[in-house]
């Protein structure tokens, strides 16, 4: 079974720190994804990366930066964390016709 | 990739059958139709993908409309489990294994 896993299900930040989401997937997928999931807003891409070292704006990239070092992880960085960050975070690995979700990250930045 | 129309909500008694419509008037020819859903507190999960012809598979079975231009997702028999949002998706034959673009969707409830 593909295995998208993420580094915490919950965290609570404070405005102005810097955060790190970490996502590992198992399956030597080349391509992964950053998303996040807002009420009324749908699910909205941050960062895809198509290969280690690589990487390309999603809709949202605004505050946000990645790190692919490793084809198997892929990371989503805060530089400074504000309010409106606020947000369940979904990462994603994938093969030409599925996308493999993990089961997501519920950040709450006070 | 082009965009397709959901009902927000519908309902289902368990056990019944389900057919969950999508619109996507403005398909192009090599645009694949894919289904995600989401369970509640979960990330989304592949459904279903198709072309032209109708696809089963494990999960559910997915009707393809002669012009292309709608879908509908048919869960045979509908479990508490199956409450979830659909998602209907257009993929284009060059962003395979790129980014999904997803609507509101469609919020399945199942009542005992």
């Amino acid at each position: 079974d593909v295995k998208v896993t993420q580094s915490s299900r919950y965290l609570v930040k404070r405005t102005g720190e810097k955060v790190f989401l970490e996502c590992v997937q198992d399956m030597d997928h080349e391509n992964m994804f950053w998303y996040r999931q807002d009420p009324g807003l749908g699910l909205r891409l941050i960062y895809f990366s198509y290969d280690v070292k690589m990487k390309e704006k999603g809709d949202i990239p605004e505050g946000y930066s990645v790190s692919r070092e490793k084809k198997e992880r892929f990371s989503l960085i805060l530089e400074s964390a504000s309010t409106n960050q606020t947000s369940m975070y979904l990462c994603a690995s994938s093969t030409p016709h599925e996308q493999y979700f993990g089961p997501g990250t519920r950040l709450t930045v006070t | 990739d082009a965009k397709t129309t959901q009902p927000n909500s519908m309902e289902s008694n368990e056990e019944e059958p389900v057919h969950l419509p999508c619109n996507h008037s403005t398909i192009s020819g090599t645009d694949y139709i894919h289904w995600y859903r989401q369970l509640p507190s979960q990330g989304p999960e592949y459904v279903i993908h198709g072309l032209t012809s109708n696809v089963n598979n494990r999960m559910a079975s997915l009707a393809i409309a002669e012009d292309r231009k709608s879908s509908t997702l048919i869960l045979h028999r509908a479990t508490l489990r199956d409450a979830a949002v659909y998602y209907c998706i257009l993929r284009g034959l060059y962003n395979q294994g790129g980014k999904l673009i997803f609507g509101q969707g469609t919020e399945l409830s199942v009542k005992p």
